[in-house]
């Protein structure tokens, strides 16, 4: 069975650098059927995209975060990472990693497994 | 692109019905079939209930349903168990691989 697992510093200062880990389990990342992608939820507010990756490297990300926002794939190891340069308090959140489905014309359309997701704090 | 906008609550009693909407434009839920719906339970990650506006996953009860007119796409949640009790969110493909959240509706079991 398919699992996904984040890792990374749950502390990060302000104005660094966030870099998550999430190593996928029990299945490929080298898939042709699904993207890989980041999602984070600030406390107590709602499911925010941050962007997707391909095995082989192709990204999209959230134009609201898109310079700010670097996301790769190691199929090597089986994971795939997400840098966030410039952190601020409202950085702050629970972030998942997830499995998207490809559908038609590879669009990525939903997010069938996830990650129990890891709460990073951005303090000043 | 901005968040689909969900109704803040929404409740039921056992054995009732309950629809929960969620709105977008035609750049997003109007213009593709790729609504899903997510439930979440207080401290644990989103799961996937319906996908491509009426699909649902294996393991998922038939009591979840999903539909969609013109740019707002519904879910129905039919024989109410207190176990439902939980955020929903929305998402829709918005285009150029794009995906876009609403803002989520919690559901309260009465």
């Amino acid at each position: 069975q398919l699992q996904l697992q984040e890792s990374g510093p749950g502390l990060v200062k302000s104005p660094e650098t966030l870099s998550l880990t999430c190593t996928v389990s029990g299945g490929s990342i080298s898939s042709t059927n699904y993207y890989w992608g980041w999602i984070r939820q600030p406390p107590g507010k709602g499911l925010e995209w941050i962007g997707s990756v391909y095995y082989s490297g192709t990204t999209n990300c959230n134009s609201s975060l898109k310079s700010r926002v670097t996301i790769s794939a190691d199929t090597s190891k089986n994971q795939f990472s997400l840098k966030l340069s410039s952190v601020t308090a409202e950085d702050t959140a629970v972030y998942y990693c997830a499995r998207l489905r490809i559908v038609v014309a590879r669009r990525g359309d939903a997010f069938d497994i996830w990650g129990q997701g890891t709460m990073v704090t951005v303090s000043s | 692109q901005s968040a689909l906008t969900q109704p803040p609550s929404a409740s039921g009693s056992p054995g009732q019905s309950v629809t929960i909407s969620c709105t977008g434009t035609r750049s997003d839920v109007g213009g593709f079939n790729y609504v899903s719906w997510y439930q979440q339970h207080p401290g644990k990650a989103p799961k996937l209930m319906i996908y491509e506006v009426t699909k649902r996953p294996s393991g998922v009860p038939d009591r979840f349903s999903g539909s969609k007119s013109g740019n707002t796409a519904s879910l129905t949640v039919s024989g109410l168990q207190a176990e439902d009790e939980a955020d929903y969110y929305c998402s829709s493909y918005a285009g150029s691989n794009n995906l876009v959240f609403g803002g989520g509706t919690k559901l309260t079991v009465l």
